[in-house]
């Protein structure tokens, strides 16, 4: 079946730490997204990738950093330098990202990261 | 800038009941998309619709309806006949220039 996974469902890490969270999709698609969800608040981008080997900063990229070495995945690294990481976390791809507004964004079923 | 407001942040209804979730967008563009997500408690968003600017048609699928007002900017989603598993939060999109930019969603209960 095509679709977007992500790993681990669940990361605990202590303070001080970076921990990397995984995005694999195997949908062919060229743009992929990061997002982080808190509680009773939408979505915020922090980076998205509109082709392999070149990506661009969100609204909230401070603390954070990724990859895109391969067409099907799009790891985030959460640093150190994040101040509040503790969120859950959703990646997204679509087939491309257009200049009269972009494709439809299809989810993964989500990371929940907990700084202890 | 672009903007969209849920106002409604939770609804709680009885099953068989209709119940609409309001969304109200802002944009400067004549060219936009529209989305609407569900999000379960499992916590995946789930695609329900894309519209663009130029379709003022509503749409109708299943139990799920669409109303794209652009004179009022609102894009409202109605279920109708509510069940159980449409027990959700619910986003509302905007897409002007590549990037979505989501609602804070609305919260809806479906109670037995």
């Amino acid at each position: 079946d095509g679709g977007i996974t992500q790993s681990p469902k669940y990361l605990f890490r202590k303070e001080g730490q970076n921990v990397t969270l995984s995005c694999e999709q195997n949908l062919n698609h060229d743009a992929m997204y990061w997002y982080r969800q808190d509680p009773g608040q939408g979505l915020r981008l922090i980076y998205y990738s509109q082709i392999v080997n070149d990506f661009q900063k969100g609204d909230i990229a401070e603390g954070y950093s990724v990859s895109r070495e391969k067409k099907e995945s799009f790891p985030l690294t959460v640093t150190s330098a994040q101040k509040n990481p503790t969120a859950f976390y959703l990646c997204a791809s679509s087939i491309g990202m257009t200049s009269g507004g972009t494709d439809t964004q299809y989810f993964g079923p989500g990371t929940r990261l907990t700084v202890l | 800038a672009q903007k969209v407001t849920q106002a409604q942040t939770e609804i709680s209804v009885v099953e068989k009941e209709d119940v609409t979730l309001d969304c109200v967008y802002e944009t400067r563009d004549t060219t936009y998309y529209l989305f609407w997500y569900k999000q379960p408690p499992s916590g995946e968003l789930v695609f329900l619709i894309r519209r663009n600017s130029f379709d003022e048609q509503n749409e109708i699928s299943g139990r799920y309806s669409w109303n794209f007002q652009k004179s009022t900017s609102s894009f409202n989603f109605t279920i109708t006949a509510s069940q159980v598993v449409d027990s959700a939060v619910y986003f509302c999109a905007l897409s002007e220039a590549r990037l979505v930019v989501f609602g804070k969603g609305t919260k809806l209960t479906v109670n037995p």
